[in-house]
């Protein structure tokens, strides 16, 4: 099990400037979470992704930010003419779809796993 | 709209003592409850989980959470802290209508003392 990994780690840009952070979940998760982080606050949700479907996305997210998962893989989170506000750690978090426990006889959801995390710093 | 709040920024505790870092939850029908842990430049690790069944629920490193219905909390324990135990502790909640989406409280950073 190699875990959620995320690159780059740090990423430093200048405001304006486009910016990519890709995500590749654990291999057998069907379903991949971006969410962004700033200091002193908890995670917030930005958009999932069910297999390659992206099935919601936050009012976070604004038209300047897209987020893809072609072959229901790895994901890709671009963030375009980047603000200052935009600083901040992108975490990315994968996890097993929910099912039913049948041996328990009741349903169950499967928790997040998350990765590291990239550190956006907009100068 | 659901929303999970963690009353105390910070919370301090002496080597051995037990520990109780506090949740409070608001979420439309059933809910679904997670502690995950956050140390200095890494990614958040899940602790435990409440989705249904028995109140008390236990998970990794020694910690456990108790999920009281009447008071919408899910507080996290641990009968004797250790200061590796010393980290950010975020309690999060997931609403089955709202679909995979995990809402975080914003954390509650806890202090381990030799």
């Amino acid at each position: 099990d190699t875990g959620v990994s995320q690159n780059p780690r740090h990423k430093i840009t200048k405001r304006g400037q486009n910016v990519t952070f890709r995500c590749d979940p654990i291999s057998e998760h069907n379903r991949l979470y971006w969410y962004r982080q700033t200091l002193g606050q908890g995670p917030e949700f930005l958009t999932y992704f069910q297999n390659e479907a992206q099935l919601e996305k936050s009012r976070l997210l604004s038209d300047r930010f897209s987020a893809e998962r072609p072959k229901g893989s790895f994901s890709t989170l671009e963030i375009q003419r980047t603000e200052q506000g935009d600083s901040a750690m992108y975490l990315c978090a994968s996890s097993s779809p929910q099912g039913e426990d049948w041996a328990r006889g009741r349903r169950t959801f499967y928790e997040q796993y998350f990765g590291p995390g990239t550190r956006l710093t907009v100068t | 709209a659901q929303s999970v709040a963690q009353p105390e920024d910070q919370v301090n505790v002496a080597e051995g003592n037990p520990l109780t870092v506090k949740c409070t939850y608001s979420v439309s029908g059933n809910p679904y409850l997670f502690w995950y842990v956050q140390y200095p430049n890494r990614g958040l690790q899940f602790l435990l989980k409440y989705i249904t069944g028995d109140n008390l629920v236990k998970g990794s490193y020694g910690f456990e959470a108790e999920f009281n219905k009447s008071q919408t909390s899910f507080h996290l324990k641990k009968p004797s802290a250790l200061v590796s135990d010393s980290a950010l502790y975020f309690c999060a909640v997931r609403g089955f209508i709202q679909g995979g989406k995990l809402i975080f409280g914003q954390g509650t950073e806890l202090s381990v003392k030799p």
